[in-house]
């Protein structure tokens, strides 16, 4: 079946403007994840949903940051105003649950370069 | 300190060695252990999974845990230049009810035939 997908595969824009990602998952996983991976460094954590329990958003970096997901599906990560410290990979993962040991499936992320 | 420390490496060996893997870890509340590989461009997808101490074979990986030492190693047994990734560990506890992991930074493996 279909794996994640994450759409743009790559972002450019110009500092001070809005971006948004999107992050279809598996279909009927009920976890998703959001991770910003830089250059030589690991996945750092952004956000987390899990069925219809209000969002672990503990790892967004500022309030230029926030997410959505919506009807438990789609997920939209939303930058404002970036800055080009935000250049990174965003990756989004699914899981059946979200509980420990449970497989995450990520899709191939989208490259944001702010110019 | 950070939770997880991860050697990024690059790792460079021939093929057919025997290439091992570590992390070492602070958070004594773990007890999922994980090890992602990683092809480059791509999203990590999960290679072993582990809970609690002890080992895991599959096929040419072994993953082994020692929580007394808080260290944890991913052996990959007659490596293959497909093998050229990198590895990244991951860890989770059930703090909270939560158990997003916390990953290391990842080490550059390349096999080079």
């Amino acid at each position: 079946g279909a794996g994640v997908s994450q759409s743009p595969s790559n972002k450019v824009t110009e500092k001070g403007k809005d971006v948004e990602l999107r992050c279809d998952p598996i279909s009927g996983h009920t976890a998703l994840y959001w991770y910003r991976q830089s250059l030589g460094q690991g996945l750092e954590f952004l956000i987390y949903f899990q069925g219809n329990s209000a969002p672990d958003k503990s790892g967004l970096p500022s309030d230029r940051f926030s997410a959505e997901r919506t009807g438990g599906s789609v997920s939209t990560l939303t930058i404002q105003r970036t800055q080009q410290e935000d250049s990174a990979v965003y990756l989004c993962a699914s899981s059946f649950t979200g509980t420990g040991g449970n497989e995450q499936f990520f899709g191939p992320g989208t490259r944001l370069t702010v110019l | 300190q950070k939770e997880v420390e991860q050697d990024p490496g690059p790792l460079s060996v021939p093929e057919g060695a025997i290439v091992s893997l570590n992390c070492t870890y602070s958070n004594s509340a773990f007890q999922y252990f994980m090890w992602y590989r990683q092809y480059s461009r791509k999203g990590p997808e999960l290679l072993m999974y582990t809970y609690s101490s002890g080992n895991k074979e599959d096929g040419r990986f072994t993953a082994q845990v020692d929580k007394s030492s808080k260290y944890i190693s991913l052996f990959i047994r007659d490596s293959q230049p497909s093998d050229s990734a990198t590895y990244l560990c991951a860890m989770s506890s059930s703090s909270g009810g939560s158990y997003i992991p916390t990953f290391g930074r990842g080490t550059s493996l390349i096999v080079h035939p």
